[in-house]
């Protein structure tokens, strides 16, 4: 069955680092595009970050731009999210989330994560 | 970016009654070469990830009970449930993929009263 499994989270100190990863099983991982999504606390759910299947192509959300940088590894199934000058306000739960269609980068997300929580704070 | 407004914020229905959650974009997401509207709606149980119910606003992802249903279409849009059933308790999320960055209202969170 179709699982994606995130890591990486944890507790970090403002201006610091971290990398996120998204372990998937149970598909053609290089068929299928996975965007990162986060929700922060008490609020709703924010789009983060997607890259095309084959790597090549990326977009952000504004809030993330130039501070975030998602990339994948075809051979090892795994999704990444190099995060780097974090802020207060990146503090979220982040998920991993599968594009439904193969090869639709902008489309409904068919399954999720269960998430790992990031917290930025001093 | 397109905002998606959510009303009402949390709502109490009695078992077997009926709950509407409104979705409201500050433009149109039908994309009129394919008369589609890029709507969908996702539950999300206390503890649990995001699970899609409804794409294309009224499209019904498999496995999901026919007691919920999408409709509306331009920038107006509904889900209902039918029918409340205890394990319906979750917050609901609009989510419009019309343009970039896509994005989600702010949740709906049903309770049983």
């Amino acid at each position: 069955q179709v699982q994606l499994v995130e890591s990486g989270g944890g507790v970090v100190q403002p201006g610091r680092s971290l990398r996120l990863s998204c372990a998937a099983s149970g598909f053609t991982f290089s068929n299928y595009v996975i965007h990162w999504v986060r929700r922060a606390p008490g609020k709703g759910l924010e789009w983060v970050a997607v890259v095309s299947s084959d790597g090549t192509n990326k977009w952000y959300a504004d809030s993330v731009k130039g501070r975030f940088t998602i990339s994948r590894d075809n051979s090892k199934n795994t999704l990444y999210l190099q995060m780097n000058s974090l802020r207060a306000e990146d503090t979220a739960l982040y998920y991993c989330a599968r594009i439904k269609n193969i090869g639709d980068v902008w489309f409904v997300f068919d399954y999720w994560g269960q998430g790992t929580l990031v917290t930025v704070s001093s | 970016d397109i905002v998606m407004t959510q009303s009402p914020a949390s709502l109490a229905v009695s078992l077997g009654e009926r709950a509407t959650i409104n979705c409201r974009s500050s433009q149109s997401i039908l994309y009129s070469s394919n008369n589609k509207d890029y709507l969908a709606w996702y539950q999300q149980k206390p503890g649990q990830s995001p699970k899609l119910l409804i794409y294309w606003a009224s499209i019904r992802q498999s496995g999901v009970p026919a007691r919920f249903s999408g409709s509306g279409s331009g920038t107006d849009f509904t889900l209902t449930i039918s029918s409340l059933q205890a394990e319906d308790v979750a917050v609901y999320y609009c989510h419009q993929y019309y343009n970039t960055p896509q994005t989600f209202g702010q949740g709906t969170k049903v309770e049983i009263k």
